[in-house]
């Protein structure tokens, strides 16, 4: 089975500040990870992914993720927060050996303030 | 690139009427769709996977025979909502997984369903 954690049900960051969002997961076979946003009443949209290669992923809007086997964590980041950056994010994953179901956190609220 | 879209995005129904939600790929082949739903600041729970000419698999405790789904070509799958009912009420989200050993899922978005 897999599975995906979000610690944090909420994160707070100034503008310009960076931000962190904590991913956490766990696989069987190689992960293949994901993160996307989504803005109110809308569907989610396509931030980045790691499959193979470079363990640090840059991605869309300037975010970027590190994939850490041994801590089995996908944290999403980005060096200067923007108000617009506010939004829900999530982390999935899947088996890359095999299925192509994706397994989503429990999602992250991101709050840019001013 | 990676389109997908969703048809309608909104829908207010009375209870017990069937309501039917286009999922589209507009400029991409999608030979696999998904199907979920997602409730209030909660995360998707995947509802069914469908394949292109082939019969949906639906996730454990999802009524097949309430969540019809046809995925009748390569660019369009339907989630139809028969006999709905209040509790029916939700987000449905649809994604589209592209031909050829694509990785990623590209999301439609959304139809929020009201049934009174």
């Amino acid at each position: 089975a897999q599975s995906v954690a979000q610690p944090e049900d909420q994160v707070n960051v100034a503008e310009g500040n960076p931000l962190t969002v904590k991913c956490t997961y766990s696989v069987s076979g190689n992960p293949y990870l994901f993160w996307y946003v989504q803005y109110p009443n809308r569907g989610l949209q396509f931030l980045l992914k790691y499959i193979t290669g470079d363990n640090l992923v840059k991605g869309s809007y300037g975010f970027e993720a590190e994939f850490n086997k041994s801590q089995t964590s996908f944290h999403l980041k980005k060096p200067s927060a923007l108000v617009s950056d506010s939004a829900l994010y999530f982390c999935a994953v899947r088996d890359g050996g095999g299925g192509n179901k994706l397994t989503f956190g429990t999602g992250t609220q991101l709050k840019v303030e001013l | 690139g990676a389109v997908v879209s969703q048809h309608p995005s909104r829908v207010i129904c009375k209870s017990g009427t069937s309501v039917k939600i286009e999922c589209r790929s507009l400029d991409f082949q999608a030979t696999t769709m998904f199907w979920y739903r997602q409730f209030p600041k909660k995360s998707l729970m995947l509802m069914a996977t469908s394949n292109e000419g082939s019969k949906a698999t639906y996730e454990q405790g999802v009524e097949k025979d309430k969540f019809l789904i046809n995925h009748a070509s390569l660019t369009l799958s339907t989630l139809t909502v028969t006999s709905a009912h209040p509790e029916d009420s939700s987000f449905y989200i649809c994604s589209a997984l592209g031909q050829g050993g694509a990785v990623t899922q590209y999301f439609g978005p959304g139809t929020r369903l009201l049934v009174l």
